[in-house]
């Protein structure tokens, strides 16, 4: 089935440097969503992906889905404080929106 | 509108004790899935429910049950509760591929 591996873990941050968490996959994936779960929060829907090489942006987020559709990608320009959290991507296999598979997330802290 | 809520938002109880956690999806919403977040980790799936029905299971043992009720509310119950039942539990509504997390139950096993 498909699983989905993130990295890295962690990340700490100076505010105002750039992040990037990876997504990886040995199968190829039918979509890819990305999730910010806030310390003792519960997760957020941030957008899906489901085309080869396709990129959206959100303000300083930007979201990639590759070519193979084995792997994505979230880069945040400029991080803020209220960046801090951990961010998942997950994937439903089936296209239903009823069963995600997560990643393990990557946990960001940002120091003012 | 409201979001997902769940109820309790905490829980201690001791092993091999039951528990039942209750979930009501978003207005409108069909869909009902359960996920186990323990600390440190992503969710993990346990079952989806969409109009009255199991649409899917996870890896999880028989202890593990749920159920969806005709307002489209649901019902997660563990029995002979373990110490490696302490988590989060959330419950999630789904509209058109997307889900939306409740706030979540804080399962704590003694």
């Amino acid at each position: 089935g498909q699983q989905v591996m993130q990295i890295p873990q962690y990340q700490h941050v100076q505010e105002g440097e750039d992040f990037t968490t990876y997504c990886n996959s040995s199968t190829t994936l039918s979509n890819i969503q990305w999730y910010k779960q806030r310390p003792g929060g519960h997760p957020v829907f941030l957008i899906q992906l489901v085309k080869s090489g396709e990129v959206k942006k959100q303000k300083r987020l930007t979201f990639q889905f590759g070519e193979a559709k084995k792997n994505s990608s979230l880069h945040i320009t400029a991080t803020q404080t209220t960046d801090v959290g951990t961010y998942f991507c997950a994937v439903d296999p089936y296209n239903q929106g009823g069963k995600l598979i997560f990643g393990q997330g990557t946990e960001l802290s940002v120091k003012p | 509108d409201a979001g997902v809520t769940q109820s309790p938002t905490h829980l201690i109880k001791t092993r091999g004790q039951h528990v039942t956690l209750r979930c009501s999806p978003i207005s409108g919403h069909k869909s009902v899935s359960w996920y186990q977040q323990v600390l440190g980790q992503g969710p993990q799936f346990i079952f989806q429910y969409y109009e009255k029905e199991e649409r899917g299971r996870g890896n999880f043992p028989d202890r593990f049950s749920a159920r969806q009720f005709p307002n489209y509310s649901s019902e997660l119950n563990v029995n002979a509760l373990l110490l490696g039942d302490s988590a989060l539990y959330l419950c999630a509504s789904t509209l058109a591929g997307t889900q939306y997390f409740g706030p979540g139950t804080r399962l704590l096993v003694l």
